[in-house]
């Protein structure tokens, strides 16, 4: 089955500073990579996906890549601010295949202001 | 708007006790699923249904029970014999049609066994 691993666990940056999120996964059928983001208490958000005919997505301050060769994808946040602090988890499907998406771990973003 | 409802957001279990969380979305997605989160962990997968009236064990069904008898609602119980309940439990639901998939969380309910 598919394995995604993320890193790093924890991420501590400076309000304005850039944060970088990775994930590997093994499964090469895997053709849709979403991230989500999760406040204390709360439910995993979906802030943006990617799909595996793309190599790059941007909303705003927040852009995800991704490598189909290497098979890795990644999260950019730029200009981080306190209100990015939260754990964020990336994960792998199969379109049209399985029902169930892999996870990462997750990584614990902390801004500090 | 749609979206997915977990009830109660606290629970408190006595031992012993069953319980039930709710878990309700009104997005027309096909397969619902159930999470358990522990503090600093990911997400582990309780059990999962496709279709209604079909259901599977995730990796961590053990003392849990669920039954899908309509589309919009997976109900998930926490037996007695789950010796550990005490966690964050997250519903989710999906749909895998054509170029419309996605994946949406609830807002997540808190069990603590008093």
């Amino acid at each position: 089955g598919e394995n995604v691993e993320q890193h790093p666990s924890t991420l501590s940056v400076q309000e304005g500073d850039s944060a970088v999120i990775k994930c590997t996964y093994s499964d090469s059928a895997s053709n849709y990579f979403p991230w989500y983001k999760q406040e204390l208490g709360k439910g995993p958000q979906l802030i943006i996906d990617i799909r595996s005919n793309v190599g790059e997505k941007k909303d705003q301050r927040i852009a995800v890549t991704l490598n189909k060769t290497a098979k890795h994808f990644s999260l950019h946040i730029t200009e981080t601010q306190p209100e990015d602090s939260a754990v964020y988890f990336c994960a792998a499907w199969v379109s049209g295949g399985s029902y169930i998406p892999t996870f990462g771990r997750g990584t614990s973003l902390i801004v500090h202001p | 708007d749609g979206g997915i409802t977990q009830s109660p957001k606290y629970l408190f279990r006595k031992e012993g006790q069953n319980v039930t969380l709710s878990c309700e979305q009104n997005l027309n997605h096909d397969a619902m699923y159930w999470y358990r989160q522990d503090p600093g962990q990911g997400l582990r997968l309780i059990y999962y249904s496709q279709i209604v009236n079909d259901f599977q064990k995730g990796d961590i069904a053990e003392g849990y029970s669920v039954s899908r008898e309509k589309k919009e609602s997976f109900p998930l119980t926490v037996t007695s014999a789950q010796k550990n309940p005490t966690a964050f439990y997250l519903c989710a639901s999906s749909t895998n049609r054509g170029a419309n998939y996605g994946y949406t969380f609830g807002s997540g309910t808190r069990l603590t066994v008093v």
